[in-house]
């Protein structure tokens, strides 16, 4: 019972490199979101996914990217990497109508220098 | 637009003490509300929730009261235990599939 599953754990990125952050689930959940942690600030929205081949921009998409071309998988793509980049970024996964009820990933801690 | 207004941390407590962290919220219609616990090293997971008015959800000794005269939502446990150390999010959602979180609030609990 793996529930949702974030690859790397942590990662250093050069600026202007780009890198993918995996997210995998095997809830068969419809959602999907992806958030960023930054200290004191709570969590901030990227992107989020309703469905396989549906995705929208949350509050802070700029410099991102995702697709969603199945229902397990919901990448999150980094193509210029920046300092302001520097973060620790939670995928999370839920199902219509359980009323919100997000199930998180344990994280990827990133940081560009 | 919705927001969350938790407590400033981070918290600090001896084991056995009571427990309040404040969250308040702004929302432009009739929100549910959520708290979250992030153990160390860990995602979020839902501590409890309430959807409506005078609710009041409660989950492993903590419990909270959905206000919505004082639009507010605060977390109390009676006794805390050195297994509650952990940061604590409040956060809502306005029936979108999609959860506004407070700032969080780091709690640590001194046997």
């Amino acid at each position: 019972n793996a529930g949702v599953t974030q690859t790397p754990k942590f990662r250093i990125l050069k600026i202007g490199q780009s890198m993918t952050l995996q997210c995998a689930q095997d809830m068969n959940h419809n959602y999907m979101y992806w958030y960023r942690q930054d200290p004191g600030m709570g969590l901030k929205l990227i992107y989020y996914s309703v469905g396989a081949g549906i995705t929208d921009k949350g509050e802070v998409p700029n410099g991102y990217n995702v697709s969603r071309s199945t229902t397990e998988d919901f990448p999150l793509r980094l193509e210029l990497a920046a300092p302001s980049q520097t973060s620790v970024y939670f995928c999370a996964s839920s199902y219509p109508g359980q009323g919100q009820i997000l199930h998180f990933g344990n994280g990827t801690r990133l940081t560009v220098t | 637009g919705d927001s969350v207004t938790q407590m400033e941390g981070p918290v600090t407590l001896s084991e056995e003490a009571f427990l309040t962290i404040n969250c308040t919220y702004t929302a432009t219609g009739y929100p549910s509300l959520f708290w979250y616990v992030q153990y160390p090293g860990e995602g979020l997971q839902l501590l409890l929730k309430a959807t409506k008015a005078d609710d009041k959800g409660s989950n492993k000794g903590f419990e909270a009261t959905y206000r919505k005269e004082t639009t507010s939502f605060h977390l109390e446990k009676g006794s805390v235990q050195v297994s509650d150390s952990a940061v604590y999010f409040c956060a809502l959602s306005e029936g979108n599939e999609k959860l506004t979180f407070g700032t969080g609030t780091r709690l640590t609990i001194i046997p």
